[in-house]
């Protein structure tokens, strides 16, 4: 069965303390690695996707990296806007464009 | 672009009652849409995935019966909750895949927050 677990649960940073979250997948077949920003009360805001292993990709204050087993979302100077619950997701080869996520992990960051 | 309404925003109504939730694509056609639900703080649990011109595909658990999915164009599908109870209350999202980027990234609407009394 496909999963993703995403550590820690929640994480508070000063502003300016960079960090990474983590998420970590057994997922057959990986046909992307997604990760998503989601603020209270609102949709999920799609961040980046991954392919491959080694693959990286940037946003501003955000990047993210991708091993054969892991993501990590590294965040490098954060802001408090930036607090919000940041989720990963899979996608598995085949027929289902279905995606697996993780429960995410809650990042407030204090002024 | 890949922009994905919802409409309402916010629905409140009496225990029995049905209530229409519509999801829209609004710069690009999407074949498949998907239907989610999350609880207070918990991540998204697929409810089914929505075909244009198909039946839906639900998930295990899922009551087709009471959570009827219709895809009726390339930019719309519908999730109408019948006789909904108190435990029908939750946060139900929508998103669609744009098949115009070659991606498999799904993008999100804003959701609609359900309450039933």
């Amino acid at each position: 069965e496909d999963q993703v677990t995403q550590s820690p649960e929640a994480l508070r940073l000063q502003e300016g303390e960079s960090s990474s979250l983590n998420c970590s997948y057994t997922v057959s077949g990986l046909r992307g690695l997604f990760w998503y920003r989601q603020d209270p009360g609102k949709g999920p805001e799609f961040l980046f996707t991954l392919y491959s292993a080694g693959e990286e990709k940037e946003k501003e204050r955000l990047k993210a990296t991708l091993t054969k087993k892991e993501s990590f979302l590294h965040i490098t100077a954060p802001k408090p806007e930036d607090s919000a619950t940041y989720l990963c997701a899979g996608g598995s080869q085949g027929g289902s464009e279905k995606l697996v996520f993780g429960k995410g992990t809650k990042l407030t960051v204090n002024p | 672009g890949a922009v994905v309404s919802q409409h309402p925003s916010r629905v409140i109504c009496k225990s029995g009652t049905s209530v229409k939730i519509e999801c829209r694509s609004l710069d690009f056609q999407a074949t498949t849409m998907f239907w989610y639900r999350q609880f207070p703080k918990q991540s998204l649990m697929l409810m089914a995935t929505s075909n244009e011109g198909s039946k839906a595909t639900y998930e295990q658990g899922v009551e087709k019966d009471k959570f009827l999915i219709n895809h009726a164009s390339l930019t719309l599908s519908t999730l109408t909750v019948t006789s909904a109870h108190p435990e029908d209350s939750s946060f139900y999202i929508c998103s669609a895949r744009d098949p115009g980027t070659g991606g498999y990234e799904q993008y999100f609407g804003p959701g609609t927050r359900l309450t039933v009394t």
